[in-house]
């Protein structure tokens, strides 16, 4: 049973226009998200992250979105680059007993940017 | 300052052969972590260490997985016999503190089990 779910595999927006990404999540004890960016042959890398105390976070072109009445959160990207076409990964994590921390990732959604 | 390195990048090996994947951490995390993406699929989670000490290994799919940390710096993952649904992508992150701190991922393994 999939925990964190990217509904979307792929995407694909005009260079210069938004590009939203959407991530749901089942687990109510989840505490902190991420978003991280992978491109081929490469490892995820990580691009910006959200407190369940927050509903916004911003860094550049990049905003993250968290609605936790719907446990959803989304990706905005403005404006969109070619360079940003890779697959994004959602990921959400919730402290256990003991303190271990894990990621939990959703299966990743393909954006293209068409220059 | 480095990032998370593995080895091999790659590997094919044949059904019931071993194989033996490398992590090393960012200079000074202690914590390390396994993940595995099989085509298409999520990122799973396999095991986490603070230094030496395993402190989840909840994700570790059956006993022919076996990781260690000695010293607490670099880690293996070794997976004995090697069946054909162990393919994937291994990776390996590492953080500097285990509580909502940024992980690191290395670029990964990809084995290729025939």
């Amino acid at each position: 049973d999939q925990q964190v779910k990217q509904n979307s595999p792929s995407l694909s927006v005009q260079e210069g226009r938004i590009s939203i990404l959407n991530c749901d999540y089942t687990n109510s004890m989840f505490d902190y998200f991420l978003w991280y960016k992978k491109y081929p042959a490469e490892g995820p890398t990580f691009l910006i992250s959200i407190s369940s105390i927050k509903d916004k976070n911003e860094d550049g072109r990049f905003t993250v979105f968290l609605n936790k009445s719907a446990k959803h959160l989304s990706l905005h990207i403005v404006p969109s680059q070619p360079g940003d076409s890779a697959v994004y990964f959602c990921a959400a994590s919730a402290i256990k007993r003991g303190g271990t921390y894990k990621y939990i990732f959703g299966t990743g959604t393909r954006l293209k940017v068409l220059a | 300052e480095a990032g998370v390195t593995q080895f091999p990048s790659h590997s094919v090996i044949e059904k019931g052969q071993t194989v033996t994947l490398r992590c090393d951490p960012i200079s000074g995390h202690d914590n390390l972590y396994w993940y595995r993406r099989v085509m298409g699929k999520e990122i799973k989670f396999l095991l986490h260490f603070v230094k030496e000490s395993k402190q989840d290994e909840s994700g570790m799919p059956n006993n022919r997985f076996l990781a260690e940390r000695t010293g607490g710096t670099y880690s293996t993952l070794k997976v004995q016999p090697a069946e054909l649904e162990d393919s994937g992508v291994y990776f390996c992150a590492s953080s500097l503190d285990g509580i909502q701190e940024t992980q690191y991922f290395g670029p990964g393994t990809r084995l290729l089990v025939l």
